[in-house]
């Protein structure tokens, strides 16, 4: 069955342009999460939508990230300006509600800020 | 301290050896725990959930010590394809924000 899919797979751009990142939850999980892994480095988390709202914010690194979703479903992050400290592998998750739900992850997008 | 701790390892054992990792959690409202794993450049994919009573999944097993705040994942007969970063997993739920805190992981190379 279709499982996370994240666009682009990746993504190579200059410092201080603007780059959007796309995610395609599993049908039918209402839960959604976006996390952040640098090279070598564990998992940081920065956002969770329940359906189309986000009760937790509060790994956002800075106001140049945003990220939203609709018809809860598809989810994008946004980052503005970006930083060389940016690159990343971004990786979006999501489950059923619940917090004994694992998560199931994305390939995830590699961000790489020349 | 760390919400969620490992050792980061490497462990290099030999095929066929029992390899244990341990994990310490700082919220004692944490309610939920998963192992994940993580190859070389790929996503985290669920390993198993750890249950109050202990649980076993083949050659995994899984334990929770509540009390010390603690969680343990024990592989027998360790075998080439359980080469990966091994990632303890809390859940702490408050209201209806759930929030999955992943430790750094633990590194496990499995050797001919």
């Amino acid at each position: 069955g279709a499982g996370v899919s994240q666009s682009p797979s990746n993504k190579v751009t200059e410092k201080g342009k603007d780059v959007e990142l796309r995610c395609d939850p599993i049908s039918g999980h209402t839960a959604l999460y976006w996390y952040r892994q640098r090279l070598g480095q564990g998992l940081e988390f920065l956002i969770y939508f329940q359906g189309n709202s986000a009760p937790d914010k509060s790994g956002l690194p800075s106001d140049r990230f945003s990220a939203e979703r609709t018809g809860e479903s598809v989810s994008t992050l946004t980052i503005q300006r970006t930083q060389q400290e940016d690159s990343a592998v971004y990786l979006c998750a999501s489950s059923f509600p619940g917090g004994n739900q694992p998560q199931h992850f994305g390939d995830g997008t590699r961000l790489s800020i020349l | 301290r760390k919400e969620v701790e490992q050792d980061p390892g490497p462990f290099n054992v030999p095929e066929g050896a029992t390899v244990a990792f341990n994990c310490t959690y700082s919220n004692s409202a944490s309610q939920s725990f998963f192992w994940y794993r993580q190859d070389c450049r790929k996503e985290p994919k669920l390993l198993m959930s750890v249950y109050s009573s202990g649980n076993e999944d083949g050659r995994f097993t899984a334990q929770l010590n509540r009390a010390s705040q603690y969680i343990s994942l024990l592989i027998r007969d360790s075998k080439l394809s359980d080469s990966a970063t091994y990632l303890c997993v809390v859940n702490y739920s408050g209201g209806s924000n759930y929030k999955l805190t992943f430790g750094k992981g633990t590194l496990l190379t499995v050797n001919p």
